[in-house]
């Protein structure tokens, strides 16, 4: 367990809402990033961000923004959802004792109707 | 770009038996490193084992461990002495390492294991 939360855990919401998906995690870990995960798939990164303020896309950015103010919480947005964008999110991190290992939060269920 | 190749979409095996996982690779980097992950059907995300590819010697973690042959590409899971609990699907990744980029991963799409009494 490497302190990571996600919230929400499920969501449903309608084509062209916005929405945020938080990620936080208690153990200043450097790294973050968000993936995706279609049924049957392996995950896709979407951002990522290395400190503060910093941040970089993955390569599946489109239709997603992220933000980073704080070290502890790592903010996903999907200014319109889109039918497309109905997923499985996870959060991870890169660990801090251990640069070799990524651990993954318990993932967030988006479904857009 | 990276590349991960995992071509069985499923895989059965006896409990108590000895099973590998195949994930074959596409890299132009030097430097890059190699982890398995399991995905029980309750949807976590499991860290297994990791490989670095300046590694010398084959990761071992537990039951589970890296057959690691670099001029092939390949970096296949043995897990040894199977048990029900090992029913799941795995997926190998691949990352490239930075300074500003931690480990971004590209995944495979993952075999599910299956794992008979």
């Amino acid at each position: 367990d490497a302190g990571i939360t996600q919230s929400p855990r499920h969501k449903v919401t309608e084509t062209g809402t916005p929405v945020t998906l938080r990620c936080h995690q208690t153990e200043n870990h450097r790294y973050m990033y968000w993936y995706r995960q279609d049924p049957g798939h392996g995950l896709r990164l979407i951002h990522y961000s290395y400190g503060v303020k910093d941040t970089d896309k993955g390569e599946v950015s489109d239709g997603y923004s992220v933000s980073r103010s704080k070290t502890e919480d790592f903010l996903l947005t999907l200014e319109s959802a889109t039918s497309s964008q109905t997923s499985v999110y996870f959060c991870a991190i890169t660990s801090r004792a251990n640069n070799n290992e990524q651990f993954f939060g318990p993932g967030t269920r988006l479904t857009v109707l | 770009a990276q590349k991960i190749t995992q071509t069985q979409p499923g895989m059965f095996v006896q409990e108590k038996e000895a099973v590998t996982l195949d994930c074959t690779y596409d890299t132009s980097d030097p430097s890059y490193g190699l982890f398995w992950y399991k995905q029980p059907s309750s949807g976590e995300m499991i860290f297994l084992i990791y490989q670095g590819s300046y590694d010398q010697q084959n990761a071992t973690e537990g039951r589970y461990s890296l057959n690691f042959q670099k001029a092939r590409k390949s970096a296949n899971l043995v897990i040894s002495a199977s048990q029900l609990g090992d029913s799941a699907m795995y997926f190998c990744a691949i990352a490239r390492a930075g300074e500003t980029s931690g480990s971004r991963l590209t995944f495979g799409e993952g075999t599910q294991l299956t794992v008979n009494p």
